[in-house]
């Protein structure tokens, strides 16, 4: 999994609340992203960041949202008005030095809404 | 809009058999293609990209994939499969012309099923 680091590995929201789940990268990666993964959709982008104190609506931004306030860390808040939080959370990281660049992702975190 | 499709939900292949995962893609410009491979609770591992160049390209584990822009697919294959290739497999691709951080697109991804 790279130099990317998430947690918690699982975590449990009761209705409600808002919970947030860290991202740092040690990469030195200026852009940094947030990803949901359900179940046969693939991956949806949250939200997006190229460079500290910038971030960028996703596809399915409503309900979530985002601080990156150091260049390692891009932490993602789940927060009550976001009506199906169950799923896997993923967090990548790439340069932003040339297209031809991958993404390097994190293990994930697994959300579930008692 | 770019797009990428992944025909198949599931492959199953025998082991020591070779294995190919499908992957057809749209996009307005010219495409940088990805593979990702990702075990069960765990993040995406990058197997190979192609950029430009060869249009056959050799990744990690023994995987390679196959650039086809008439048909504008990126197959990925290997000679031989292991019961550990099995797997959920995603391409993605990247179309420069789009918005930076919105131009990485994931297909739905392909369960790779390797039975002894």
């Amino acid at each position: 999994d790279g130099g990317i680091t998430q947690s918690p590995k699982y975590l449990f929201r009761k209705e409600g609340q808002n919970v947030t789940l860290s991202c740092e990268q040690n990469l030195n990666h200026d852009a940094m992203y947030w990803y949901r993964q359900d179940p046969g959709q693939g991956l949806r982008l949250i939200y997006y960041s190229q460079i500290v104190n910038d971030f960028q609506k996703g596809d399915i931004a409503e309900g979530y949202s985002v601080s990156r306030e150091k260049k390692e860390s891009f932490p993602l808040t789940v927060t009550s008005a976001q009506k199906n939080p169950t799923a896997f959370y993923l967090c990548a990281s790439t340069t932003t030095g040339g297209a031809a660049n991958e993404q390097f992702f994190g293990p994930g975190t697994r959300l579930t809404v008692l | 809009a770019q797009s990428v499709a992944q025909p198949e939900d599931q492959v199953n292949v025998a082991e020591g058999n070779p294995l190919t995962v499908k992957c057809t893609y749209s996009v307005s410009g010219n495409p940088y293609l990805f593979w990702y491979v990702q075990y069960p609770n765990r993040g995406l591992q990058f197997l190979l990209k192609y950029i430009t160049g060869d249009n056959l390209v050799k990744g990690s584990y023994g995987f390679e994939a196959e650039f086809n822009k008439s048909q504008t697919s990126f197959h990925l294959k290997k000679p031989s499969a292991l019961v550990s290739d099995s797997a959920l497999y995603f391409c993605a691709v990247r179309d420069i012309g789009r918005n930076y951080g919105q131009n990485f697109v994931f297909g739905p991804g392909t369960r790779l099923s390797v039975l002894p």
